[in-house]
């Protein structure tokens, strides 16, 4: 059984760019869960999607956008990047109906 | 709004001694909660759920709806306890689940 995996690990953007962020669920996980963890701060919710679509969002702005595949892998956007955003970016996926969270490693990034 | 909250971001013990690590929310239905754990270099992984009232490597948590808590307690601390713990709580609405994290406390056991 493969686990959630992220990619990139690392990386490094200036202000104003945008950013594109990948996970692919455990198998037979159909839904997946963004959420975002600043330094000394628990996991935030951003936004989870199921069949492809949003059915969830935290407080985030619309330059956070999301999409989810047919094979449940998933993408996270950002755009307009502001030195906030510096963060560990954790994805998880979970089977329909449960609250249990396979998360992966997290992509770091760092904005500068 | 819902909101988890674990006073203490650092809690060391000494190996063998009991462990308690306190987590209070406000939630304003019913709540379901978690404990999820972090070891160095590993991912989060769920560590133990108030629904299953079982033990996890010696962990337990009660959910106590009168004091809003949901402390996460052993009685004999071990040194690969050691790890960084959050408490969490979950909203269902509209078919989403999301979970609510603490900031987390950071277990360190002493030999």
């Amino acid at each position: 059984e493969t686990g959630v995996t992220q990619s990139p690990t690392h990386l490094i953007k200036t202000r104003g760019q945008q950013v594109t962020l990948r996970c692919s669920s455990q198998s037979g996980h159909n839904t997946v869960s963004w959420y975002q963890q600043a330094l000394g701060q628990g996991p935030q919710f951003i936004f989870q999607y199921y069949r492809e679509e949003e059915n969830g969002r935290g407080n985030f702005p619309p330059r956070f956008s999301g999409l989810q595949f047919p094979n449940y892998s998933s993408e996270l956007n950002v755009n307009a990047l502001e030195l906030d955003d510096s963060a560990l970016y954790l994805c998880a996926s979970t089977p329909r109906g449960t609250g249990e969270l396979f998360f992966g490693e997290g992509s770091r990034l760092t904005v500068l | 709004a819902q909101r988890v909250t674990q006073p203490e971001k650092l809690l060391s013990v000494f190996k063998g001694a009991p462990v308690e690590l306190k987590c209070n929310y406000s939630y304003s239905g019913s709540p379901e909660l978690f404990w999820y754990v972090q070891y160095s270099r590993q991912r989060l992984q769920l560590l133990l759920r108030h629904i299953s009232r079982e033990s996890i490597k010696g962990f337990t948590a009660d959910l106590n709806k009168g004091e809003t808590s949901f402390h996460l307690k052993k009685p004999f601390a071990q040194e690969e306890d050691s790890a960084m713990y959050y408490c969490a709580l979950i909203y269902s609405g509209a078919g989403s689940y999301q979970l609510t994290f603490g900031k987390g406390t950071k277990l360190s056991v002493i030999p």
